[in-house]
């Protein structure tokens, strides 16, 4: 396989639920990031993992649980949501994390997350 | 702080016809500037980008942009506009130690 795949496509829940989103990059690349892509508003960054360390969290509610055990690997825990946290949930990857990349990104296809 | 804008939210052109998509950033010092496409249900994907030298630069599909530092824009141009370039389209740009700003996004949509 090859560039950034994410799993699942669509995710259907309930606002008790636990889910998880997976992220996976081929690239050899050292960040990876979360976006969150609501209808009408601007893609929003959520969090930035740099050698698997954090390095920026957007304020995002602890409602999101992100979590990089490798380079290669970004999970998004997903635990009691709201009904407005439907949306397309996008990773990324970039050669030279964060801040120090060069600005190019490579996403995954989203994952189309509906909390009911 | 990086701005990137994005006039017209939603474009629409007759198929055949001149693709035109604006973006305006605000940076003190030249910024690298992307655009990237995104089809429906589907991620992000890079058109073309400008970092240094050349300020037009050719992507793929056969868009172009050109890079204008005294007017601080980076537009998007197509010469001719096929139903398969129907999607949104983002601007973004990026300075050294800064992270990569998105503009807001621009639908265009292709008339048979």
């Amino acid at each position: 396989e090859t560039g950034v795949t994410q799993t699942p496509r669509h995710l259907v829940m309930g606002m008790t639920n636990k889910k998880s989103l997976k992220c996976e990059q081929h690239l050899g690349h050292n960040a990876m990031y979360w976006y969150k892509q609501s209808a009408k508003k601007p893609l929003e960054l959520m969090f930035v993992y740099n050698f698997k360390e954090q390095t920026e969290n957007n304020s995002v509610p602890s409602r999101f649980s992100p979590e990089c055990p490798n380079s290669s690997h970004l999970f998004l825990h997903l635990h009691t949501l709201q009904p407005e946290d439907s949306a397309l949930y996008l990773c990324a990857s970039s050669q030279g994390g964060g801040r120090a990349n060069t600005g190019e990104l490579f996403f995954g296809e989203g994952s189309r997350l509906t909390v009911l | 702080a990086q701005s990137v804008t994005q006039l017209g939210s939603h474009v629409s052109v007759s198929e055949g016809a001149l693709v035109l998509l604006r973006c305006n950033y605000s940076s003190s010092v030249p910024p690298y500037l992307f655009w990237y496409v995104q089809y429906p249900n589907q991620g992000l994907q890079l058109l073309l980008k400008y970092t240094t030298g050349a300020t037009l630069v050719k992507g793929i599909n056969g868009f172009e942009a050109e890079f204008k530092k005294s007017e601080t824009s980076f537009h998007l141009t197509k010469p001719s506009a096929h139903m398969s370039d129907a999607a949104e389209y983002f601007c973004a740009s990026h300075n050294a130690g800064n992270m990569l700003t998105f503009g807001g996004g621009t639908r265009l949509m292709v008339k048979p």
